[in-house]
Parts: C-alpha cells; structure tokens; sequence
C-alpha cells in the first residue's frame, strides 16, 4: 500500500528564511508519481510540481526547489528567502502508475507553513 | 471560467439531512474524483470514475453515494448526514497517468 508522510505538521519561520519542507513515502511500485500541491488560506489546491520515479534530476523554479532522492524515499520541498504570501498549507501526494484505483493520489497529512514579516 | 467547478461552496445542514455536492468540469477528462479533507489528515478519496458507466468507490465510501450524469458532471450525495462527516469536500479530474489531477474549489459541508 502507498503512504506518504510528512512529518513537520507545522513550521513558523521569518520572512526571508529558507524552509525546507519534509515528504518521505512509501510504495512497492517501480513506476509512480510524485506531486506538491499548496492550499493557501482561501482553501483552493494549486499544483506545483509533478515528479516520474525515474527523473531524479532537482528541479528549481524561482524561489522553489525540489530534491527527489530515491535511496531514502524522499521528496522534499524548498522555499528560499520565504515571503509572507508563502503561507500556506502544502501537500505532498503519490500515485502508483499500476494502482488499481485509477491512479487515486495518497496525500500526506500536510505542514502548514506560516511565514512572519 | 474555472475547469472544475462545485456547488455549493458552503453548505450547513442538519444531522438525518439528504446532501448533494455537485462537479462539473470543463476539461474534457474521463476521470473525475471526490475526496475529503479533514484537518491533519490531508486529502482521503470517497470515490472515482473512469467514465460515466464506471464508479468505484475509495477508501472511505461508507455513508456516501455517487452519480456520474455525463462525462462532464459527478455528483456526490450523503444519503443521511451525520456531524463527522463535516469536512472540506473537493472534486478532480485526471487527463491521464501523466498530469497531476486538477481540483474544484471545493465545499465546506458543516453538518450540525
């Protein structure tokens, strides 16, 4: 069964502070997905990121970066020099390409990111 | 125009009440997906379809039942609500393995 788990269910950091966020999952698949979805306080989900298992490579996207290592099952997040509109709840999520429930995402429990000016 | 919609955005009820949560979309995508989000416990699936003559539940159906009127609207509907079942209710579709899943508004169901 996929798992995914982020442990951090909440981080208070100062404006302009880097913060990483954690994800580390679970799956017996070979071929799966890997997303981060924000949900700022307005509720609405906005995708961020979409990550195959076998592209390992890092990917920055302005101030955002993601680090995908295999060998620890970890996917996790950066937000350098954080702003204010940075806050949010964020959801890392996993889908098995050979998952029988229509590649249904497993999300973690989200870290809520609060970040003070 | 939004790609996925819901109605209603909120929605306070009693307990014994019937509830329907409607999705449309506008992506033109076969899969469409409820699910439930409740606090620390992110998001969980109710159920899903791949097409309108096909509904499968997930991993929490127990109380809720589904409708697929046409490719581009799902229904989601609470036979006779009860207090724990108040939770933020998004709907998604999915273009396929390789596209995240693009999600509705959402729906704030308080059930009293």
């Amino acid at each position: 069964a996929q798992k995914v788990t982020q442990a951090q269910t909440e981080i208070s950091v100062v404006e302009k502070e880097d913060v990483t966020l954690d994800c580390v999952y679970e799956t017996r698949d070979t071929t799966y997905y890997l997303f981060w979805y924000k949900q700022p306080p307005s509720g609405e989900l906005v995708f961020l990121i979409r990550r195959n298992s076998f592209d390992e490579q890092n990917e920055i996207s302005g101030r955002y970066s993601w680090n995908f290592q295999k060998s620890t099952s970890s996917f996790n997040f950066t937000i350098t020099a954080s702003q204010v509109v940075d806050s949010a709840v964020y959801f890392c999520a996993l889908s098995e390409a050979r998952n029988n429930a229509g590649n249904m995402l497993t999300f973690g429990g989200g870290t809520r990111l609060m970040v003070k000016p | 125009d939004a790609d996925v919609t819901q109605t209603p955005r909120n929605r306070i009820t009693k307990t014994g009440k019937r509830i329907m949560l409607e999705c449309s979309q506008t992506k033109g995508h076969d899969r469409m997906y409820w699910y439930r989000q409740d606090p620390g416990l992110g998001l969980r699936l109710i159920y899903y379809s791949f097409d309108v003559k096909d509904i499968n539940k997930g991993e929490i159906s127990d109380g809720y039942s589904v409708s697929r009127q046409a490719q581009a609207k799902f229904s989601l509907s609470l036979e006779s609500a009860i207090p724990n079942q108040t939770a933020l209710y998004f709907c998604a579709t999915h273009g396929g393995l390789y596209e995240e899943q693009f999600f509705g508004p959402g729906t704030r169901l308080t059930v009293l």
